[in-house]
């Protein structure tokens, strides 16, 4: 069954910290795999996309990771900001055609504390 | 701005009761996608449209119907509302609807069914 599964499911950290958020999936065949951010009541926001050949994409101080031999992905968080605070969604797409699959994560619920 | 609109904002209504949601996409974009978010949950994707036709299905209840119309403005209806249809819907849009792009999120309309 095809799976996108998020660790942590919350975290806090304190301003100015570094962190990493995780994503384990299981959808086969494989595209891409993107993280979006999604502030508390808004619509989510796209960060970073990146397909089966790539390993890292950076977005200022997003950087996100991908091994597709093992099919994790990782999100890392540089010098946190309170603006940070949000869930960031980890979104899998299967093979590009007319039915293609898209998997969404549950999300990590990310708390910046001053 | 990601220059998806959705109206309404709110909406309040009663058990029983039909609603209609509207959705226009970003200029240029073809394809519509309706989600459904439910309180402190994950993102549920309902059904996709590209250009006037329904392209992609998910967890939609027979109660909800959608369409897009020839001006690629879609509308979401939902019918015999219960309690636990109360939730974020949310309209996304992306150019023509394959999983490598990007998809653009509308502000969302909050549901509440007394």
């Amino acid at each position: 069954k095809n799976q996108v599964e998020q660790s942590p499911q919350s975290l806090i950290i304190l301003e100015g910290k570094n962190c990493t958020l995780q994503c384990n999936y299981t959808v086969s065949p494989f595209s891409n795999l993107r993280w979006y951010k999604q502030d508390t009541g808004r619509g989510p926001v796209s960060l970073t996309i990146m397909t089966f050949s790539e390993n890292t994409k950076s977005n200022g101080r997003y950087t996100a990771t991908l091994d597709a031999d093992t099919k994790q992905s990782s999100l890392h968080i540089t010098a946190s900001q309170l603006s940070d605070s949000a869930s960031y969604i980890c979104v899998v797409s299967g093979p590009m055609d007319s039915n293609y699959q898209l998997i969404w994560g549950a999300g990590t619920k990310l708390i910046i504390k001053p | 701005d990601s220059g998806v609109t959705q109206t309404p904002k709110h909406l309040i209504t009663a058990t029983g009761q039909r609603v209609t949601l509207r959705c226009s996409p970003r200029s240029g974009d073809l394809s519509v996608y309706w989600y459904q978010q439910s309180l402190d949950q994950g993102l549920q994707f309902l059904i996709q449209y590209y250009n006037g036709e329904e392209r992609a299905k998910g967890n939609i209840l027979e109660r909800f119907s959608a369409q897009q119309f020839p001006d690629l403005h879609s509308e979401l209806n939902l019918s015999s509302l219960e309690l636990g249809d109360s939730a974020l819907y949310f309209c996304a849009s992306s150019p023509t609807g394959t999983s490598q792009e990007t998809q653009y999120f509308g502000p969302g309309t909050r549901l509440l069914v007394l």
